[in-house]
């Protein structure tokens, strides 16, 4: 298994501009995540899937969308990207809710943003 | 909304030395916590998590963490770290009404100098 899978792993973009940040897992995982990591801020939820077709906000979803048509994947679009979406973006995916035996999230290698 | 406080941003210890990272937790229901660790340029991995019983978890690596309700911490510990254990450590915390969402803690970097 490949796990949960990124890509880009790095993209630079300008101000206005748009983009996709892709997220697949191999785990048929039915939670899965997307979080923005800052210096010194630990990791924010933006956006989490329970399964195929249903979404839920996080804590910072401002600026950010989502969508998930299968178990596989895990898209987040950014529109209008700003400077203040610099981060690195990571996505995970967990087998059970969180409190659960199996409720623990396997995390992708990241995708590191700057919008310029 | 609940909050994860860790204590220390920056922490510098000799190879041999004892670890041990505070978090502390605001959420006063029931809780799930976990630790996860970033070793440089890699991607977040779980140490170890606590749903429920023995408060003493033990996790990889030689990693325990003790949970306190009373002081609503869920601190990490090492007997003695390795040059390897340099890495950022991250508590989370789960509150069982909040659903299926972490919060995270601001992260503490640990440096160990061989």
């Amino acid at each position: 298994n490949a796990g949960v899978t990124q890509t880009p792993k790095f993209r630079i973009l300008k101000i206005g501009q748009s983009m996709t940040l892709q997220c697949t897992q191999d785990m048929n995982h039915n939670y899965m995540y997307w979080y923005r990591q800052d210096p010194g801020m630990g990791l924010k939820l933006i956006y989490y899937s329970v399964g195929a077709g249903i979404t839920d906000k996080g804590e910072v979803p401002n600026g950010y969308n989502v969508s998930r048509s299968t178990t596989e994947d895990f898209p987040l679009r950014l529109e209008l990207a700003a400077p203040s979406q610099t981060s690195v973006y990571f996505c995970a995916s967990s087998p059970t809710g969180l409190a659960g035996v199996g409720g623990e999230q396997y995390f992708g290698p990241g995708t590191r943003l700057t919008v310029t | 909304a609940q909050s994860v406080s860790q204590h220390n941003h920056h922490v510098i210890l000799s190879e041999a030395a004892s670890l041990e990272l505070g978090c502390n937790y605001s959420y006063g229901g029931t809780v799930n916590l976990f630790w996860y660790v970033q070793y440089p340029g890699q991607h977040l991995q779980l140490l170890l998590k606590y749903f429920s019983g023995d408060p003493l978890v033990k996790g990889i690596k030689g990693f325990e963490a003790e949970f306190i309700k009373s002081k609503f911490s869920f601190n990490l510990r090492k007997p003695s770290v390795q040059w390897s254990d340099t890495a950022e450590y991250f508590c989370a915390v789960n509150a069982a009404a909040a659903g299926n969402k972490l919060t995270f803690g601001g992260g503490t970097r640990v440096l160990v100098k061989p």
